[in-house]
């Protein structure tokens, strides 16, 4: 079983629709979860943290859930801008350990 | 402000060629990583510098080697390039924000090996 673990999509969705992506991990010691975004040809940017607790950042929600091991990424209102591909990523320990990338899932928002 | 700075943003070699991809960065991160990424594989970790002074191997480090020269910078070389290791590159740098790693990527090398 690979470490992280993402659906590659595509997801197409229509403007203004919400839209969720999920990923799992293996290594229950994991300790800390991000989602990048990386744009066509691009590098990865850090999109948000996501915390135990879950949290929030404008139309973007990510939620964490230790017990079944994965994390999601919610998208309300969907816009063109969101078209990305979005990655997980985990931190199997505390502190300055490298990361570890699923392989990404793809959005289109079509309009 | 710059960030991650990478050279070359292309590259073509030949098989058996070498060349040296080299990254800066001047947040004043200590530690530096190298990843490729490849369709359909994700992004996989070459080798990384937890501090200056030090280097260790990720998940694909076989045909590589890496320097750390000072705290800004993270060089990767390829001494004999292969086919296999027509990719793109990424250079990133990290710092520790309440106890989370959070990187920050140069723009890529794109290198092909024909």
């Amino acid at each position: 079983r690979k470490e992280v673990e993402q659906d590659p999509g595509p997801f197409n969705v229509p403007e203004g629709a919400t839209v969720a992506f999920n990923c799992t991990y293996s290594n229950s010691a994991s300790q800390s979860f991000f989602w990048y975004r990386q744009d066509c040809r691009k590098e990865p940017k850090l999109l948000m943290s996501v915390y135990s607790s879950g949290n929030e950042d404008g139309r973007f929600t990510a939620q964490l859930n230790r017990a079944s091991q994965y994390i999601s990424l919610l998208i309300r209102d969907s816009k063109l801008s969101d078209s990305a591909t979005y990655l997980c990523v985990v931190n199997r320990h505390s502190g300055n350990t490298p990361l570890v990338f699923g392989k990404g899932t793809r959005l289109s928002v079509i309009a | 402000n710059a960030g991650v700075t990478q050279t070359p943003k292309f590259q073509v070699l030949k098989t058996g060629q070498s060349m040296t991809l080299q990254c800066a960065q001047d947040m004043n991160h200590n530690s530096m990583y190298w990843y490729r990424q490849d369709p359909g594989m994700g992004l996989r970790l070459i080798y990384y510098s937890a501090s200056e002074g030090t280097t260790d191997k990720g998940e694909v480090p076989n045909g590589y080697n890496v320097s750390r020269l000072n705290k800004r910078e993270f060089s990767l070389r390829l001494e004999s390039a292969a086919p296999s290791q027509t990719s793109v590159y990424f250079c990133a740098s990290s710092e520790v924000y309440s106890g989370a790693n959070v990187l920050t990527f140069g723009a890529g090398s794109r290198l092909t090996v024909l």
